[in-house]
């Protein structure tokens, strides 16, 4: 069973401060690491996928973090604004399967 | 931007009675998957299809769970003979491709959220 847990399980922010939170996967077997935007009601909006050790990539104020040898990614988000309010879900991929295997997911929510 | 789209948003279905699921992928996404979120716990996958068989089940996918993709648009899942704790909300996803394409994502429905009384 592969184990993949994200930390916090919530998160409180202010409007304007900057936050990031944990994903932890397996270290080996490694294929993708993929972050999800998903606010209810609505489908997981795709963020990145990253495959390389060292990764960092950037959409606007959010950017992310990829260490394969330890298993972790880090999601950076600047300047925090309401509309950034919903859940963040990472999802690992293995090498040889299709599937996605996710963690539970920060909740955050951004305080006017 | 195209999008995948699930229909019904909401099943409610008699336990022991067949329940199908449909899905739109996206037009020229090769790859589909069906996931499920039983309240308050992960997302899990249940199974990928590719040229029209299936690439990968995952334990939860037993003999009363089945796929097909109909005709050139449709993907659907088919629950034979419902159980209380299939409840859960369903969600489809597709990708453009594997392999080559490990960098692109999986594009998710709204999901359909199916309640066995």
């Amino acid at each position: 069973i592969l184990n993949v847990e994200q930390s916090p399980q919530s998160l409180h922010v202010q409007e304007g401060d900057s936050t990031n939170f944990t994903c932890s996967f397996p270290s080996s077997n490694f294929y993708a690491l993929h972050w999800y935007r998903w606010e209810t009601a609505k489908s997981p909006e795709a963020l990145f996928v990253m495959t390389l050790n060292g990764d960092e990539k950037k959409k606007g104020r959010i950017s992310a973090t990829l260490n394969t040898k330890e298993g972790y990614s880090y999601l950076y988000i600047k300047g925090s604004q309401p509309e950034d309010s919903a859940t963040y879900l990472c999802a690992f991929r293995g090498g040889g399967a299709d599937g996605l295997t996710f963690g539970k997911g920060t909740h955050l929510i951004i305080q006017p | 931007e195209p999008e995948v789209t699930q229909t019904p948003s909401h099943q409610v279905t008699q336990m022991g009675q067949e329940v199908i699921l449909r899905c739109v992928p996206i037009s020229n996404h090769l790859y589909f998957y069906w996931y499920r979120q039983i309240l308050g716990q992960k997302v899990e996958f249940l199974v990928s299809f590719y040229n029209n068989e299936i690439s990968e089940k995952s334990e939860i996918f037993d003999d009363q769970f089945s796929v097909e993709r109909p005709d050139g648009s449709n993907f659907t899942l088919k629950i034979r003979s419902t159980k209380l704790e299939d409840s859960a909300m369903y969600f489809c996803a597709s990708t453009i491709g594997q392999g080559a394409y490990s960098n692109q994502p999986q594009h998710f429905g709204d999901g359909t959220r199916l309640s066995i009384l």
